[in-house]
């Protein structure tokens, strides 16, 4: 029974194409989020979905594309692959936001994304 | 701008040794704090939060951490380290935002 789940795991592909990645949540949560984790093990959060409406969208290159066809998914997709983009992805869920104290991130095992 | 500072890189620490690793951060309002872990190859799961109350807050697997506002310090703590403990531990602050801001990250790793 994985609480966030997401495929693939393991992603190589080459420079230039599209690609994506899913991500499903069993918790029951409202609030959906992508992080990315470089090579340094760095973790930048890059969007936040609350029940399908976008609420965080950081600095991201608009090559990335969230879309929440309901509250318990929250699909990434990614055109234009770069060498740059190779990092590992998390998905995560909260109930609710973060700001309201006694909700955390539960996350998922991770999407590894190489770009050659 | 807000942000996490994990002072340690990398710690090596043998069995049973004590550990402590500092985390400090830049906002001045109400914050929520966690450390998470990071296992080798595995996802992050959550050591310890904390949101108000007693700042010395006790986690999982017999982890700790003490919060200081003065100090804008919220530094993880376990008398004991044991070789399972070898991971990547991540402190984060939560602002009134609801944004989940991470340190950089410290990778210990306990040798048996």
């Amino acid at each position: 029974d994985t609480a966030v789940s997401q495929t693939p795991k393991y992603l190589v592909t080459q420079m230039g194409n599209d690609k994506s990645i899913k991500c499903e949540q069993n918790l029951g949560h409202d609030t959906m989020y992508w992080y990315k984790q470089d090579s340094k093990k760095f973790l930048k959060i890059m969007f936040s979905y609350n029940n399908k409406e976008l609420i965080i969208n950081e600095t991201v290159p608009n090559r990335f594309s969230p879309k929440s066809p309901d509250k318990a998914h929250l699909n990434l997709h990614i055109n234009s692959l770069e060498l740059g983009d190779s990092a590992v992805y998390f998905c995560a869920s909260s109930q609710g936001d973060l700001a309201g104290g006694a909700n955390v991130l539960t996350f998922g095992a991770g999407s590894r994304l190489t770009v050659l | 701008a807000q942000s996490v500072s994990q002072h340690n890189h990398h710690v090596i620490l043998s069995e049973a040794a004590s550990l402590e690793l500092g985390c400090n951060y830049s906002y001045g309002g109400t914050v929520n704090l966690f450390w998470y872990v990071q296992y080798p190859g595995q996802h992050l799961q959550l050591l310890l939060k904390y949101f108000s109350g007693d700042p010395l807050v006790k986690g999982i697997k017999g982890f700790e951490a003490e919060f200081i506002k003065s100090k804008f310090s919220f530094n993880l703590r376990k008398p004991s380290v044991q070789w399972s403990d070898t991971a990547e531990y991540f402190c984060a602050v939560c602002n009134q935002g609801g944004k989940l801001i991470f340190g950089q990250g410290t990778e210990l790793s306990v040798k048996p």
